[in-house]
């Protein structure tokens, strides 16, 4: 089935570490996303791609960082730097701007 | 001011009523329009996309003002399984490639 995966669903990070959130989509769209979400809040846009080796910084990027080597896939790591990363992380596609989003079904990251 | 406004929620209401989602954007070039559906702890899908000719699926109609630049939601006969949060997106084209903004969301609670 087409569609856009993520993992894992569940994470758990010791204060410190850095952790890596798999995004892989076989879609074939170009555009890819990472979103935050806390709890009863919107969605806060970390990172996007439009196109392979080639990202932008969204609204919230301290503390994280991406990669786009594949057309299929776009890792998200958290980094230590991030002070507060426990929250809900969906990655999204699109094929172009007329287009609508899809998401993947999301990653809870807590730090303990 | 927000790029994409939505009204405040929470919107309560009885099983069988009609209620209306408004959103606003602010960038008059905006290109395409849909409203998402979020249920709790869940990625957030897409409803239905939003045209200027206006569109109905089922019990859901959206309708788009250019002019006045809002997008609209209506649900008639509102169920249960309607409750949940729904988010109000607007695609924008430009010279550095789409952006794609993401309302706040108004949250439905339809009670029996």
């Amino acid at each position: 089935d087409g569609g856009i995966t993520q993992s894992p669903k569940y994470l758990f990070r010791k204060e410190g570490q850095n952790v890596t959130l798999s995004c892989e989509q076989n879609l074939n769209h170009d555009a890819m996303y990472w979103y935050r979400q806390d709890p009863g809040q919107g969605l806060r846009l970390i990172y996007y791609s439009q196109i392979v080796n080639d990202f932008q910084k969204g609204d919230i990027a301290e503390g994280y960082s991406v990669s786009r080597e594949k057309k299929e896939s776009f890792p998200l790591t958290v980094t230590s730097a991030q002070k507060n990363p426990t929250a809900f992380y969906l990655c999204a596609s699109t094929l172009d701007s007329a287009k609508a989003i899809y998401f993947g079904e999301g990653s809870w990251l807590t730090v303990v | 001011r927000k790029e994409v406004e939505q009204d405040p929620g929470p919107f309560n209401v009885p099983e069988g009523a009609t209620v209306a989602f408004n959103c606003t954007y602010s960038n008059s070039a905006s290109q395409s329009f849909f409203w998402y559906r979020q249920d709790c702890r869940k990625e957030p899908k897409l409803l239905m996309s939003v045209y200027s000719s206006g569109n109905e699926d089922g019990r859901f109609t959206a309708q788009l003002n250019r002019a006045s630049q809002y997008i609209s939601l209506l649900i008639r006969d509102s169920k249960l399984s309607d409750s949940a949060t729904y988010l109000c997106v607007v695609n924008s084209g430009g010279t550095g490639g789409f952006k794609t903004i993401f309302g706040a969301g108004t949250r439905l609670f339809v009670k029996a």
